[in-house]
């Protein structure tokens, strides 16, 4: 059974800091990992899709990286903003390939 | 640029009542799926449907839910006795693929569920 955790459950950061959370999963055997970003009382946005096959992923200041053989994958974020405050989810199939496993989430405040 | 729309953003019903959630999912996707967030904890699994049936379902999805694509456009989640414990946020996704790695999954903006 996956079972997904996100250290730090939060972080508090100046702006202009670089970042990285971590996730990591129990079931090695995944088809990919999924970063999400929640704002308050909002729906999930989709930050990033890592497949198995790569080791990471880039998109703008977000870099995600994954290890499948050590369970863990990182969201490096560069040169945080005070509008990168929100959650962040991380989440990869169980069993099957269509249902997702949530981690808590990280919830990173950034100050001006 | 497509997105996922859930209606209504937000729902109070009486404990015992019947609700339908609705969504409308990215246009050109074929896999559709329910999650629910209690406050306070993870998201949740719920279901996923696929060429009008359900593919995988959760042990929370019991027999008071049920799914529907009633027509090309949207997808429903029926609670049929709502219970306290129902209270939650619950977002629609899609996804265009479904193979291994490939299939992102899109999520809504969520319906908040109050039971009362």
């Amino acid at each position: 059974k996956q079972e997904v955790t996100q250290i730090p459950a939060a972080l508090s950061v100046p702006e202009g800091e670089n970042l990285v959370l971590n996730c990591s999963f129990t079931d090695s055997a995944i088809y990919n990992l999924q970063w999400f970003r929640q704002d308050p009382g909002k729906g999930l946005t989709s930050l990033l899709l890592i497949q198995s096959s790569q080791r990471e992923q880039t998109s703008g200041r977000l870099n995600a990286s994954l290890d499948k053989s050590s369970g863990r994958s990182t969201l490096y974020i560069a040169a945080s903003q005070p509008g990168d405050s929100a959650t962040y989810l991380c989440a990869c199939p169980s069993g099957g390939y269509n249902k997702l496993i949530f981690g808590a989430g990280t919830r990173l405040a950034v100050h001006p | 640029e497509p997105e996922v729309t859930q209606t209504p953003s937000h729902q109070v019903t009486q404990m015992g009542q019947e609700v339908i959630l609705r969504c409308v999912p990215i246009s050109n996707h074929l896999y559709f799926y329910w999650y629910r967030q209690i406050l306070g904890q993870k998201v949740e699994f719920l279901v996923s449907f696929y060429n009008n049936e359900i593919s995988e379902k959760s042990e929370i999805f019991d027999d008071q839910f049920s799914v529907e694509r009633p027509d090309g456009s949207n997808f429903t989640l029926k609670i049929r006795s709502t219970k306290l414990e129902d209270s939650a946020m619950y977002f629609c996704a899609s996804s265009k693929e479904g193979t291994p790695g490939y299939n992102e999954q899109f999520f809504g903006p969520g319906t908040r569920l109050t039971v009362l």
